[in-house]
């Protein structure tokens, strides 16, 4: 089945780089395309990029300048670096496969269980 | 970007019919897709394109609407349904709504 999960650091401290790892099983990534998504706690989630299934990526465009996701196909994993980290990007961070039929009708249908980043000294 | 607006919060008694409402700032198609967040929990998918229902989600739930006003719908709401409910958008890049909170009286 379709599972996604999460890794990294729980603890950043500001200023410095966050790096998260999206191991991914039951699909391929050159099959389908990741997102990333973090939530802050009590607020709506916030699409942050994309790894395309031909290896391209796509970024929130607020977040384009300090955000970079790669991937490892023969791993399975996309990984997420952002860096300057502040104290508003605390939150939730998720991974999450897209599904759709064009990209511009595009959905998350699955999930990871999520890995929660604080930024604090 | 494509600002989603959603109420708050809202209070039903199981059983009845409620109607959790998105509108964008700007027209999305029907690239609307609705999500159910319980605590602690990642966000589940409900609803894609406006109207379809995800696979293994109770006929109780439906999805309405195009361009800039979007409806979720639940009839027969259940107590299971206390959750947190959100809009996405991914005709202009992506963007989620704030979130409507439906509590059970």
């Amino acid at each position: 089945q379709v599972q996604l999960k999460e890794s990294g650091p729980g603890l950043v401290q500001p200023s410095e780089t966050l790096s998260l790892t999206c191991t991914v099983s039951g699909f391929s990534l050159t099959s389908y395309s990741v997102s990333w998504v973090r939530q802050p706690s009590g607020k709506g989630p916030e699409w942050m990029g994309r790894m395309w299934y031909d290896g391209d990526t796509a970024y929130n465009s607020a977040l384009k300048s300090r955000l970079s996701i790669s991937r490892d196909t023969s791993k399975n994993q996309v990984f997420l670096k952002m860096n300057s980290l502040q104290t508003d990007d605390t939150g939730t961070y998720y991974c999450t496969r897209d599904d759709g039929l064009t990209t511009t009708v595009n959905w998350f249908a699955y999930w990871g269980q999520g890995t929660l980043v604080t930024v604090s000294s | 970007d494509t600002v989603l607006t959603q109420s708050p919060a809202l209070a039903v008694s199981p059983g009845e019919r409620v109607t959790i409402s998105c509108r964008a700032s700007e027209s999305v198609s029907t690239g609307m897709h609705w999500y159910q967040q319980k605590p602690g929990q990642q966000p589940k998918l409900l609803i894609y394109g406006a109207s379809n229902l995800e696979s293994g989600v109770p006929a109780r739930f439906s999805g309405s609407g195009s361009g800039t006003d979007f409806t979720l719908t639940i009839d027969p709401v259940e107590a299971d349904d206390t959750a947190t409910y959100f809009c996405q958008q991914s005709w202009n890049e992506y963007t989620f709504g704030a979130g409507t909170k439906l509590e059970l009286k």
